[in-house]
């Protein structure tokens, strides 16, 4: 089975302030990682995605994670924040042995605070 | 361009009536796929395809049905034994399954009135 979480419903940060928005994944095997943003009445795009090699992973519009293998983690970061970053964060798994199916969180809307 | 088409944005479904979303993707996508977005719920895969002619259910299949005649082409039927069909539908496609990043279109939002 895998499973991913996303703890907190909405994470506020002021505009330039750096921001993090936490995933933690559950999987057998290794892991496939992936983070979406939705903006209102939209689909999903894709910012980035861990396969393999450096833990940190850089992304579009400034976005980076780092994936931590000992805490089953992989955190969404940005240095500054945007108000136009103001969305909707999905965090998504997928195991590298498991059967062809992702699996996403439940999402984290960020607001940033002019 | 290339993209993925939801088509139509907005649908409203009487009791009892079946309903097709329509998902087209000129990406040269092999995987498709069709989610369903409810609030607080994240996204809940109902069907994916890998390949034409081919379709697995998801976690939420019941109720609904598709069919992939084409490698452009994925449609979602939204069948009246799908009790709670009000929800925002998600179709994406990627290049060769899970393991490569989704490219998602705009969404259909479906009531029931």
């Amino acid at each position: 089975a895998q499973s991913v979480a996303q703890p907190e419903d909405q994470v506020n940060v002021a505009e330039g302030n750096p921001l993090t928005v936490k995933c933690t994944y559950s999987v057998s095997g290794n892991p496939y990682l992936f983070w979406y943003v939705q903006y209102p009445n939209r689909g999903l795009q894709f910012l980035l995605k861990y396969i393999t090699g450096d833990n940190l992973v850089k992304g579009s519009y400034g976005f980076e994670a780092e994936f931590n293998k000992s805490q089953t983690s992989f955190h969404l970061k940005k240095p500054s924040a945007l108000v136009s970053d103001s969305a909707l964060y999905f965090c998504a798994v997928l195991s590298s042995g498991g059967y062809q199916k992702v699996t996403f969180g439940i999402g984290t809307k960020l607001q940033v605070i002019p | 361009d290339g993209g993925i088409t939801q088509s139509p944005k907005y649908l409203f479904r009487k009791e009892g009536q079946n309903v097709t979303l329509s998902c087209e993707q000129n990406l040269n996508h092999d995987a498709m796929y069709w989610y369903r977005q409810d609030p607080g719920q994240g996204l809940r895969l109902i069907y994916y395809s890998q390949i034409v002619n081919d379709f697995q259910k998801g976690d939420i299949a019941e109720g609904y049905s598709v069919s992939r005649e084409k490698k452009e082409s994925f449609p979602l039927t939204v069948t009246s034994a799908q009790k709670n069909p009000t929800a925002f539908y998600l179709c994406a496609s990627s290049i060769k399954g899970a393991r490569t990043e989704a490219f998602f279109g705009q969404g259909t939002r479906l009531t029931v009135v």
